[in-house]
């Protein structure tokens, strides 16, 4: 079956502007995660999605950053004013929360640069 | 919060067993994971372990010692294909939701 599928796969866009970047999970999971991957840092948590309940927001660095997930699928990540420091792989992951390992399965990532 | 420690760095010989550390402080724990990831890919699963002692997978292995903050991924028969970045992540306690810390990764080299 289809894995985790993340557009696009690479965004330039210039200091200030708006993006936009979008994550299908695999069909059936109820969790959604989006991490980022800054060069020489581990993967940060964002931002966490568990079928109705309200996001785990702890994660978004600056109310720059929004995210939301549209009948439970699809999620889109927003980042507002782009900043050059915003700069990294934005990586989507997601799970079926009912077992319990609860594995994360990511996705490729989009990697942004700011210019 | 969670702190997470692995080297940055090793190189390993085609056919060999290489171990990977990695040690962690953590205000919660409720499992560990190791992921590889080759350069421009996904992270992909590779184990888990929430209680001590050795888990195998054919030719990967983990290890974990809670009360050391400890755990290891063992690679054996060590092939080209190996040459990645390792990542060893934390998830918190539970009620804290699935999210896990990462460390920085381990970049390991195979050569021949």
């Amino acid at each position: 079956g289809a894995g985790v599928s993340q557009s696009p796969s690479n965004k330039v866009t210039e200091k200030g502007k708006d993006v936009e970047l979008r994550c299908d999970p695999i069909s059936g999971h109820t969790a959604l995660y989006w991490y980022r991957q800054s060069l020489g840092q581990g993967l940060e948590f964002l931002i966490y999605f568990q079928g109705n309940s309200a996001p785990d927001k702890s994660g978004l660095p600056s109310d720059r950053f929004s995210a939301e997930r549209t009948g439970g699928s699809v999620s889109t990540l927003t980042i507002q004013r782009t900043q050059q420091e915003d700069s990294a792989v934005y990586l989507c992951a997601s799970s079926l929360r009912e077992l319990a390992k609860n594995i994360q399965y990511f996705g490729a990532g989009t990697r942004l640069s700011v210019l | 919060g969670q702190n997470i420690d692995q080297p940055t760095e090793m190189t390993a010989t085609e056919g060999a067993i290489v171990q990977i550390n990695c040690t962690y402080q953590t205000s919660g724990f409720n499992g560990l994971f190791w992921y590889q990831q080759h350069a421009g890919e996904a992270p992909t699963f590779l184990s888990y372990n929430v209680l001590d002692g050795l888990e195998e997978k054919g030719r990967f292995s983990s290890f974990l010692s809670r009360s050391k903050g400890y755990s290891y991924l063992l690679l054996k028969e060590l092939q080209m294909k190996d040459s990645a970045s390792y990542l060893c992540a934390v998830r918190g306690p539970t009620g804290g939701g699935n999210k896990l810390t990462f460390g920085t990764g381990t970049q390991l080299k195979v050569e021949l």
